[in-house]
């Protein structure tokens, strides 16, 4: 199977970073996806990764490092409202993306 | 530009029955892909069609199926109807011309529940 590993909860402070890991099998892979999904909603794109390194959006940074099947995305200066779940999401070979179980993000004041 | 959209927003239904969800991809979008996301479990990949062609499917039985229109639109259709089907449907769309950095685009779902 190609399995993305990535943890099921984490509670970090307002204002504060927080770093969310994700792993994945490395046979295939095509390109790493990165989205936020609120509640009862849609899951929205973040970022993109296919090559090694860290793409820096504002906030929202992801780091990726395809010998060791490693991402992470680190979120800086937290808000109430970064409090979602964040879903990895790996293309492999053929085309199709395949999902993490997502990782619960709660910001506390 | 509008987004993905979806109908219904929910749907309600009996076991056995039969239901159909509806997408309509971003425009220019030729890719449609559904997904099945039960409450608290991730994304499970279920049909991805491209200019009316069914391109891949998951590993769901073939009482989930689907079509591709000529507008790019698209149907997923899910027969006799079990209580485990009780999901989120997402539909997501993507521009095969973007090459490498190909990005599905989500819409806000079709909650079904299967009673």
């Amino acid at each position: 199977g190609q399995n993305i590993d990535q943890p099921t909860e984490m509670t970090a402070t307002e204002g504060a970073i927080v770093q969310i890991n994700c792993t994945y099998q490395t046979s295939g892979f095509n390109g790493l996806f990165w989205y936020q999904q609120h509640a009862g909603e849609a899951p929205t794109f973040l970022s993109y990764n296919v090559l090694d390194g860290l793409e820096e959006k504002g906030r929202f940074s992801s780091f990726l490092s395809r010998s060791k099947g490693y991402s992470y995305l680190l979120l800086k200066e937290l808000q109430m409202k970064d409090s979602a779940s964040y879903l990895c999401a790996v293309r492999y070979v053929g085309n199709m993306l395949t999902f993490g179980g997502g990782t619960r993000l709660m910001v506390k004041p | 530009e509008a987004g993905v959209t979806q109908s219904p927003t929910h749907l309600i239904k009996t076991r056995g029955q039969q239901a159909t969800l509806r997408c309509s991809p971003i425009s220019g979008h030729t890719s449609v892909y559904w997904y099945q996301q039960a409450l608290g479990l991730g994304l499970q990949f279920l049909l991805w069609y491209d200019e009316g062609e069914e391109r891949n499917r998951g590993n769901f039985p073939p009482r989930f199926s689907g079509r591709q229109f000529p507008n790019y639109s698209s149907e997923l259709n899910v027969n006799a109807l079990e209580l485990e089907d009780s999901a989120l449907y997402l539909c997501a769309s993507s521009d095969k011309g973007q090459g490498p950095q190909e990005t599905q685009y989500f819409g806000p779902g079709t909650r079904l529940l299967v009673l």
